[in-house]
C-alpha cells in the first residue's frame, strides 16, 4: 500500500526554466511533509518542508505548495540550475517517522 | 558539526552469510532511524530508536534482521542470514527532537549491500 506516490519517475527541464515535481498522498491524517534531494552515492539531504496548517512555504528558489483537499503537494524550483539535477523524494511525517515516495529524477539541461 | 557516519560504504556477500552495518549519529541526536532503500524505490523505515529504546520496529523482518543502540549513541544493524532480496542501500538517519515532534532527519551516506 503506497501511501505517498510520485507518479513521474523522471523530469527534464532547461536551465533557467521552472521545475515542478508532484507528490500525492492517501492518508488525510498526515500533518507534515518534506522534500529531500539525493545525489548518487550520498544520503538524502533535507530541502524544504511544510506543515498541514499552511498551503505554501518558500525558501529561496524552492517553493512547496500543499493542497489538502486534493491530498497533493508540489515542489517548484525557479530558476532551475544544472546543480539541481538529482533524485527528489517527497515524504510524509506522521508522528516523527518518514514515509517516502518513490522519487523523481530531475535533469536540468544547460 | 559532523554529519551521520556509516560504515562500511559497500559490502558484497553471498546469500546465507551474515553482515553488520554501523552508524554514528549526529552528536546529541536522541532519535536514530534505519531505512532500507531498494533500487528504484524510496527509503523504507526498518526501525526507530529513541535513545537506546526501540520506538517502532514494525517493518523490521525480525527473523533475520536485528538492531541495537547501546548507550543511546552508536547503532548496529545486522542481517543473518542474508537473502538475495536484501540487496539495497541501508541508510541511517538521526534527529534531535523526541518522538512526539516532527523534525528534520539527517541522513548518512548509506551502505550499499549486494547479496550474490
Amino acid at each position: 500500500d503506497q501511501q505517498v506516490k510520485q507518479n513521474s519517475p523522471s523530469l527534464s527541464v532547461q536551465e533557467g526554466r521552472i521545475s515542478i515535481l508532484n507528490c500525492d498522498y492517501t492518508n488525510s491524517m498526515f500533518d507534515y511533509f518534506l522534500w529531500y534531494k539525493k545525489y548518487p552515492a550520498e544520503g538524502p539531504t533535507f530541502l524544504i518542508s511544510i506543515s498541514s496548517i499552511k498551503d505554501k512555504n518558500e525558501d529561496g528558489r524552492f517553493t512547496v505548495f500543499l493542497n489538502k483537499s486534493a491530498k497533493h503537494l508540489s515542489l517548484h524550483i525557479v530558476p532551475s540550475q544544472p546543480g539541481d539535477s538529482a533524485v527528489y523524494f517527497c515524504a510524509a511525517s506522521p508522528t516523527g517517522k518518514l514515509i517516502f515516495g518513490q522519487g523523481t529524477t530531475l535533469q536540468v539541461k544547460p | 558539526e559532523a554529519g551521520v557516519a556509516q560504515s562500511p560504504r559497500y559490502k558484497i556477500i553471498e546469500k546465507r552469510q551474515s553482515v553488520a552495518f554501523w552508524c554514528n549519529p549526529i552528536s546529541g541526536h536522541a532519535t536514530l532511524y534505519w531505512y532500507q532503500q531498494i533500487l528504484g524505490q524510496g527509503p523504507k523505515l526498518l526501525i526507530q530508536f529513541q535513545n537506546n529504546g526501540v520506538v517502532d520496529d514494525s517493518q523490521l523482518p525480525k527473523d533475520r534482521f536485528s538492531a541495537e543502540r547501546l548507550k543511546g549513541v552508536d547503532s548496529t544493524l545486522k542481517i543473518q542470514p542474508a537473502k538475495l532480496e536484501d540487496s539495497a542501500v541501508y541508510l541511517c538517519a538521526s534527529s534531535s527532537r523526541d518522538i512526539a515532534s516532527t523534525d528534520t532527519q539527517y541522513f548518512g551516506p548509506g551502505t550499499r549491500l549486494t547479496v550474490l
